[in-house]
C-alpha cells in the first residue's frame, strides 16, 4: 500500500456545486493529517489540519477515519478560486519528522 | 505574517557541478524540512532536521545530499556533483515545536535546472 494515496482527478465540478476528495495512508500510527493547496508552479500552503473530531473552515469540512485509515476534504458552494491541486498530507514518522505528501487531486471549478 | 525564504528562485548549473540552496526558516520554527518536486509529479519529501542534526531521510537523500544549519539562521541543502534527474522545484519547509499538529510553511521555492 502506498503511504499516501489520492484519486489524481481531475474532477470538472460546475461553480456552486459540492465535491469530496478521499485520500488513504498506510501507517495506522500516525498522528497528524492536512489539507495543503498547490497552485501551478506554487509552493504548497496549508488549507487546513485534520482533527480527530472533524473540523470545518468556513466552505471546507475535513473528516478522519482512523479505523479505515482515510482522511477527506469537502468543499461547498464550489467557486472559481478553488480550481487547484489538493494535497494530503500525512506524518508518517514515528517522531513526526517524516511528512509525506499525496500524488494531489486536480479540482477544475467551471463556470 | 512571518515567511520562508529560499534563494535563489532559480539556479542553473552544468551536470556534475555542486550546489547550494539556501532558506531562512520561520524564526521560532525548529523542524526544517526540504522536498522536492519533478515538473508534473509529486511533492517528494529528502529529508527533515531537528537540533542540528537530521530526523529523518528518505531514500532519494543519498551521499550525494546534504543539509547543514551552519548558523542561526540559514538551513542549506547541497547537492554535490549533480544529475540531470536532479532538475526539480525545491522546497524548503519549517514548522514550530510542540503540538505534532503544527502544519510545515514552504518557501517559494528554487528552481533547479541541471542541464
Amino acid at each position: 500500500r502506498k503511504e499516501v494515496e489520492q484519486d489524481p482527478g481531475p474532477f470538472n465540478v460546475p461553480e456552486g456545486a459540492t465535491v469530496a476528495f478521499n485520500c488513504t495512508y498506510s501507517n495506522s500510527a500516525s498522528q497528524s493529517f492536512f489539507w495543503y493547496r498547490q497552485d501551478c508552479r506554487k509552493e504548497p500552503k496549508l488549507l487546513m489540519s485534520v482533527y480527530s473530531s472533524g473540523n470545518e473552515d468556513g466552505r471546507f469540512t475535513a473528516q478522519l477515519n482512523r479505523a479505515s485509515q482515510y482522511i477527506s476534504l469537502l468543499i461547498r458552494d464550489s467557486k472559481l478560486s478553488d480550481s487547484a491541486t489538493y494535497l494530503c498530507v500525512v506524518n508518517m514518522g514515528n517522531r513526526d519528522d517524516k511528512i509525506i505528501f499525496g500524488k494531489g487531486t486536480r479540482l477544475h471549478i467551471l463556470p | 505574517e512571518p515567511e520562508v525564504t529560499q534563494t535563489p528562485s532559480h539556479q542553473v548549473t552544468q551536470m556534475g557541478q555542486e550546489v547550494i540552496l539556501r532558506c531562512v526558516p520561520i524564526s521560532n520554527h525548529l523542524y526544517f524540512y526540504w522536498y522536492r518536486q519533478i515538473l508534473g509529479q509529486k511533492v517528494e519529501f529528502l529529508v527533515s532536521f531537528y537540533n542540528n542534526e537530521i530526523s529523518e531521510k528518505s531514500e532519494i537523500f543519498d551521499d550525494q545530499f546534504s543539509v547543514e544549519r551552519p548558523d542561526g539562521s540559514n538551513f542549506t541543502l547541497k547537492i554535490r556533483s549533480t544529475k540531470l534527474e536532479d532538475s526539480a522545484m525545491y522546497f524548503c519547509a519549517s514548522r514550530e515545536q510542540g503540538s505534532y499538529n503544527s502544519p510545515l510553511h514552504f518557501g517559494n521555492g528554487t528552481r533547479l535546472t541541471v542541464t
